[in-house]
């Protein structure tokens, strides 16, 4: 069956712009999840969405925020961009975000430039 | 707090050298444990996990021990390929409290030469 999708998969903005971040997770997967990739941070939790519900979120400001439509798939929005938002964006989806035991299925990323 | 320690980077080996990547951890509850590996330009792909302490996963050569009385899932393969230069992300999901995200090392960066 088809994996996570994510898009687009490169862009580039400018500070002080907004971007948005789409992703579509593995059939019948309900929770999804955004990751920050960057060299200096590593991998860092955004939120997690499960049933259009904000169920967990890290410790991003708020410029960082995301949705969940009735289909599962997911936005995630980064308003006035910082240079410091240059990244790699990793979606993760899995049948359900409470199964500590369970696997995330990551999509290939969104890789942010901001200029 | 959640914490993974892995061993740092970056780590040169020749292609059939035996690998080991330690990685230890510190959790609140009951973690399940991972390794995801990325290859350039790619996402994390799931390379083994384990459940509950002295569970051993294992995939494409590859395996680690969840060891409880000390904290670590280090990572270990008799004979590396060329093909398993990437990226290896040592990671945990705890049992306790409400969140269940992943928490990870900081990665280690594995080059294997021919």
């Amino acid at each position: 069956k088809a994996g996570v999708t994510q898009t687009p998969r490169y862009l580039i903005k400018t500070r002080g712009q907004q971007v948005t971040l789409s992703c579509s997770p593995i059939s019948g997967h309900r929770s999804v999840s955004w990751y920050q990739q960057t060299p200096g941070q590593g991998l860092q939790f955004l939120f997690e969405y499960f049933s259009e519900t904000q169920r967990n979120k890290g410790n991003f400001p708020g410029r960082f925020s995301g949705r969940q439509f009735s289909n599962s798939r997911s936005e995630m929005n980064v308003s006035t961009l910082e240079l410091g938002d240059s990244a790699l964006y990793l979606c993760a989806s899995s049948l359900d975000g409470r199964a500590y035991t369970g696997e995330l299925f990551f999509g290939e990323g969104s890789r942010l430039t901001v200029l | 707090g959640n914490s993974v320690t892995q061993m740092e980077g970056p780590v040169t080996l020749s292609e059939e050298a035996f690998l080991t990547i330690n990685c230890t951890y510190t959790a609140t509850g009951y973690p399940s444990l991972f390794w995801y590996v990325q290859y350039p330009g790619e996402g994390l792909q799931l390379l083994l996990k384990a459940t509950k302490a002295d569970d051993k996963g294992s995939n494409k050569g590859f395996e680690a021990t969840y060891r409880k009385e000390t904290t670590s899932f280090h990572l270990e393969k008799g004979s590396v390929q060329v093909s398993d230069s990437a990226v290896y992300f040592c990671a945990l999901r705890d049992s306790s409290g409400s969140a269940r995200q992943l928490t990870f090392g900081s990665g280690t960066q594995l080059t294997v030469l021919p």
